[in-house]
C-alpha cells in the first residue's frame, strides 16, 4: 500500500479561507516533502520538512510533522483561486531518506472558488 | 537556469509501436528519476538513474520497458510494443548530488490507440 495517504481526497473552499490537508505514512522517515500539481502539468516542489523538525513555514504555507503519529499536515492560509491544484506528500522509500525513490500519496484535490 | 525538459509533451502511438520519451535534467543535476501517473492517481516510481548507471529500477515493469541515461544527451524511457494500459503521464525529475528535493519536468502524455 502507499507510503503516504492524504486526506481529504477533495476539498472545496472559498477564496480567503484556509485549507488544511493531511498526510499519513507507515514507516520511519528522514524527511517528508509536499508537492503541488496544477491540472495537466508537472509537479512543483513546495516544501521539505526533516524528521527532526516539527513545523516549517514558506510564505502562506505551513507544514507540520508529527513523527509519533506518522503524519504531516499542509496548511495554506488566505487561499487564492490560483491555489487550485492537487497536493501530494512524498517520502523516500528508505528511512535513511537517500534512495531517491519517492513514494507519493494519492493526493488532495483542492478547489478554491473566487 | 532552464528547468527539467521533457519531450515530446504529447505522444500518440498505436498498439504494438514503440514509444521513446526524453528527459533533460536541470543543469548541474546528475540524478534522473522517472515516474508514471495514471488518471486520478498519484505518481508511481519507475526508475532512478545516474549517468551511465541504473541505480534502482524496482518500479519498472519486467518486460517492454527500459531506461538509459547516457554520458552525453538526455535520459530516454523506452516502451516497446505499447499496449492501451501504457497510456499515462510520464514524468521525469532530477536532483543534484546529495539533494533530497526532486525537480519535475512537465511530463509526456502517452496515449495508446
Amino acid at each position: 500500500s502507499q507510503q503516504g495517504e492524504e486526506d481529504p481526497q477533495a476539498l472545496s473552499i472559498q477564496e480567503g479561507e484556509n485549507a488544511t490537508m493531511n498526510c499519513s505514512y507507515k514507516t520511519s522517515i528522514n524527511n517528508l516533502q509536499w508537492y503541488r500539481q496544477n491540472s495537466g502539468r508537472g509537479l512543483v516542489h513546495l516544501i521539505l520538512i526533516r524528521s527532526n523538525e516539527r513545523e516549517k513555514h514558506s510564505g502562506r504555507l505551513r507544514v507540520t510533522l508529527d513523527t509519533s503519529k506518522k503524519s504531516s499536515s499542509l496548511l495554506i492560509t488566505a487561499s487564492r483561486a490560483a491555489d487550485t491544484a492537487s497536493y501530494f506528500c512524498a517520502t523516500d522509500a528508505s528511512p535513511s531518506g537517500n534512495t531517491g525513490k519517492l513514494i507519493f500519496g494519492q493526493g488532495t484535490t483542492l478547489q478554491v472558488k473566487p | 537556469n532552464a528547468g527539467v525538459m521533457q519531450n515530446p509533451r504529447h505522444l500518440v502511438r498505436r498498439r504494438g509501436q514503440e514509444a521513446r520519451l526524453r528527459c533533460s535534467p536541470m543543469k548541474g543535476h546528475s540524478h534522473v528519476y522517472w515516474y508514471r501517473q495514471l488518471p486520478e492517481e498519484g505518481l508511481k516510481f519507475m526508475v532512478y538513474l545516474q549517468k551511465e548507471n541504473i541505480i534502482d529500477e524496482s518500479g519498472m515493469p519486467k518486460e517492454r520497458f527500459s531506461a538509459e541515461f547516457p554520458k552525453e544527451g538526455p535520459s530516454i524511457l523506452r516502451i516497446q510494443q505499447v499496449v492501451r494500459g501504457d497510456s499515462a503521464a510520464y514524468f521525469c525529475a532530477s536532483s543534484g548530488q546529495g539533494a533530497r528535493e526532486q525537480y519535475f519536468g512537465p511530463g509526456t502524455r502517452l496515449t495508446v490507440t
